[in-house]
């Protein structure tokens, strides 16, 4: 079956550190893969779509200039958050379609528990 | 308003019980449904795809109404394993849309 990786599953970091997330499908290539936050008791927030080779496209309320995406291949896309603060501490989880499926389904990455000082 | 409702429960059931969980979705282009699992702190995981005509998998039923917007989850015969949050999920063709997940307990 189709595999999301996330690296790392956890960070624990003081206010005003960026930290880099890297999301990878390692069985399967993915033109876009999608970034997601959630906090405790919440949904899924969609943050951003992540396009490779191009721009991510993010939603709105979300900071582009905060939350840097990088799709540089069709196999990686990674998330820095920049000057992270308290309010960030979240649970982001990546996902990427598998287009090669009947349902372009999606695939989770196990996700990185992120806790800013 | 939120795209996909559900209510959040908790449902606390007892080992074998059947147990439904409702949710509905306001975006009527929505195309494709699904119910996914979530254990605590972790990723979400397919558990169904829900299609207009209803289909079940196992224990599992689920079905759509898109007149009504409605979606439907039945879990017979509760195993402990089950305890979860179920989330329903709404794909509208360019994003997945989540809602808040009900959670559920199966108690021995």
């Amino acid at each position: 079956g189709a595999v999301v990786s996330q690296h790392p599953s956890w960070v624990i970091c003081k206010s005003g550190t960026s930290v880099k997330i890297e999301c990878r499908s390692l069985d399967f290539q993915a033109t876009t893969m999608f970034w997601y936050r959630q906090f405790p008791k919440q949904s899924l927030m969609l943050m951003a779509t992540s396009n490779e080779g191009s721009k991510a496209t993010y939603e709105q309320g979300v900071e582009k200039d905060k939350f840097l995406i990088n799709h540089a291949s069709l196999t990686l896309s990674t998330l820095t958050v920049t000057s992270a603060h308290p309010e960030d501490s979240s649970f982001y989880i990546c996902s990427a379609r598998d287009e090669s499926r009947a349902y372009n389904e999606q695939f989770f990455g196990p996700g990185t528990r992120l806790t800013v000082l | 308003r939120k795209e996909v409702e559900q209510d959040p429960g908790p449902f606390n059931v007892p080992e074998g019980a059947t147990v439904a969980f409702n949710c509905t979705y306001s975006n009527s282009a929505s195309q494709s449904f699904f119910w996914y699992r979530q254990d605590c702190r972790k990723e979400p995981k397919l558990l169904m795809s829900v299609y207009s005509s209803g289909n079940e998998d196992g224990r599992f039923t689920a079905q759509l109404n898109r007149a009504s917007q409605y979606i439907s989850l039945l879990i017979r015969d509760s195993k402990l394993s089950d305890s979860a949050t179920y989330l329903c999920v709404a794909d509208s063709g360019y994003a997945l849309n989540f809602g808040k997940g009900t959670s559920l307990l199966v108690t021995p």
